[in-house]
C-alpha cells in the first residue's frame, strides 16, 4: 500500500501565477480532505471531496482557492494568482469513510510564492 | 489563539529517558489525537483518546486526558533515536467531524544517542 501520495514536494511560483497541488489517497479510500500549514502555525482543515463531489469547503479561502476529486485521477487543490502569504505546507489526507476517526497524510507539498 | 498547544515547543533527551509532552485546549472535544511527523514526512496517527476515557496506553505511547483541566500528555518511555520528530495533538469538537480536526503546532522531540 503506497499510502497517500502527493506530489510535487515543492513547488515554486512567482506572484499571479497559478499552482496545483495533487494528491492520490491510499488505496481503498474514497474521502479526501486537504489541510494547510502556514509557517509557525498547527495544520488547518481546508476542504472534504468525496469523489466528484465537495463536502465541506468551510475552511477554504473565498477567492482563488479551488479543490476537485474527479472520477478518475487525483484531488487537485488549485491556487489561482498566488500571493505571498500562499506560501505554506498543504497537505492531503484520506480515509476510506467520513466515520473513521483515523486520517492518513501524505507527506505534502511545500508552497513557495517568491 | 490556538484550539490545541503544545508543551514544551522543543524537547531534547537522551535515549532510554521519558518524553512527556503536553496539550492544552480550549473547547469541549470529542476525542483527542496525537500525530507524529518526522522531518519532511506527512504525518502519522498514533493514538486517540475519548472525552470518556482518562488513559490509553499503546506500546511505549502512554496518552492521558484531564477534561476537567482540558489537558492531555503524551508520554514516550524509553525513548530511541528514531523516536525524534515533532509530535501534534489534535482535536475533534464536541458537535464537529472527525476530519476537522484542530491542531497546535507541534513539540519537537530531539533524541540524541
Amino acid at each position: 500500500n503506497a499510502g497517500v501520495m502527493q506530489n510535487p514536494r515543492h513547488l515554486v511560483r512567482r506572484r499571479g501565477q497559478e499552482a496545483r497541488l495533487r494528491c492520490s489517497p491510499m488505496k481503498g479510500h474514497s474521502h479526501v480532505y486537504w489541510y494547510r500549514q502556514l509557517p509557525e502555525e498547527g495544520l488547518k482543515f481546508m476542504v472534504y471531496l468525496q469523489k466528484e463531489n465537495i463536502i465541506d469547503e468551510s475552511g477554504m479561502p473565498k477567492e482563488r482557492f479551488s479543490a476537485e476529486f474527479p472520477k478518475e485521477g487525483p484531488s487537485i487543490l488549485r491556487i489561482q494568482q498566488v500571493v505571498r502569504g500562499d506560501s505554506a505546507a498543504y497537505f492531503c489526507a484520506s480515509s476510506p469513510d467520513r466515520l473513521n476517526e483515523k486520517l492518513f497524510f501524505g507527506s505534502g507539498t511545500q508552497l513557495s510564492v517568491l | 489563539s490556538q484550539q490545541g498547544e503544545e508543551d514544551p515547543q522543543a524537547l531534547s533527551i537522551q535515549e532510554g529517558e521519558n518524553a512527556t509532552m503536553n496539550c492544552s485546549y480550549k473547547t469541549s472535544i470529542n476525542n483527542l489525537q496525537w500525530y507524529r511527523q518526522n522531518s519532511g514526512r506527512g504525518l502519522v496517527h498514533l493514538i486517540l483518546i475519548r472525552s470518556n476515557e482518562r488513559e490509553k496506553h499503546s506500546g511505549r505511547l502512554r496518552v492521558t486526558l484531564d477534561t476537567s483541566k482540558k489537558s492531555s500528555s503524551l508520554l514516550i518511555t524509553a525513548s530511541r533515536a528514531a523516536d525524534t520528530a515533532s509530535y501534534f495533538c489534535a482535536t475533534v469538537l464536541v458537535g464537529g467531524s472527525n476530519y476537522k480536526l484542530t491542531f497546535g503546532k507541534g513539540t519537537l522531540l530531539t533524541v540524541n544517542p
